[in-house]
């Protein structure tokens, strides 16, 4: 049974710092990996999909790795902004015949100006 | 902007009644699915429409049914309503299976 564990549950940091959120899964059977962000109440927003054949994904200041044989994933994000606050959830697809999408139970992100 | 609406935002219930809610998926998109969102919790699968047909279900009871309707809409419908459903609930379609899925923005539903 696939399980997605997100690392730490909670982050507080101070206006300009690089950050690091984990993601990790146990079973490496996956179609793709997928960062979302969620602000308090609200739907998903996709930041980053990457193809199980894929490493990396780059977009403005967030980049995001994928190591399948370890089952890990990381997003970065540079020069953290307030705006940046919100939870960030990590999603597996998994390769069998619905595709569906397991979920972390994400990382509350809080930058304080 | 995804697309993906979902209606009604809100709804507040009463344990034992039963529900309907509504999805409207991105035109050509032939796959919706149902997620379960428990406060601090991540989505749970819920289950799968593809072509109208169900295509893959998580660990639900059968009192959590769907449909898909040939015009892109979608419903969830759950009977005898537990406090336990309390959630968001969201939708996501994609143009077919293994295509990126697309989220809206969810319908917060309260049991009381």
């Amino acid at each position: 049974k696939q399980e997605v564990t997100q690392i730490p549950a909670a982050l507080s940091v101070p206006e300009g710092e690089n950050l690091v959120l984990n993601c990790s899964f146990t079973d490496s059977a996956i179609y793709n990996l997928q960062w979302f962000r969620q602000d308090p109440g609200k739907g998903l927003t996709s930041l980053l999909l990457i193809q199980s054949s894929q490493r990396e994904q780059t977009s403005g200041r967030l980049n995001a790795s994928l190591d399948k044989s370890s089952g890990r994933s990381t997003l970065y994000i540079a020069a953290s902004q307030p705006g940046d606050s919100a939870t960030y959830l990590c999603a597996v697809r998994k390769e069998d015949s619905s595709y569906k999408l397991i979920f972390g139970s994400g990382t509350r992100l809080l930058v304080r100006p | 902007e995804t697309g993906v609406t979902q209606s009604p935002t809100h709804l507040i219930k009463t344990r034992g009644q039963q529900v309907t809610l509504r999805c409207s998926s991105q035109s050509g998109h032939n796959t919706v699915s149902w997620y379960q969102q428990a406060l601090g919790q991540g989505p749970q699968f819920i289950f799968q429409y593809y072509r109208e047909e169900e295509n893959g279900r998580g660990n639900f009871p059968p009192r959590f049914s769907g449909l898909q309707f040939p015009n892109y809409s979608s419903e969830l419908n759950v009977n005898a309503l537990e406090l336990d459903d309390s959630a968001l609930y969201l939708c996501a379609s994609s143009l077919t299976l293994i295509d990126e899925q697309y989220f809206g923005p969810g319908t917060r539903l309260t049991v009381t």
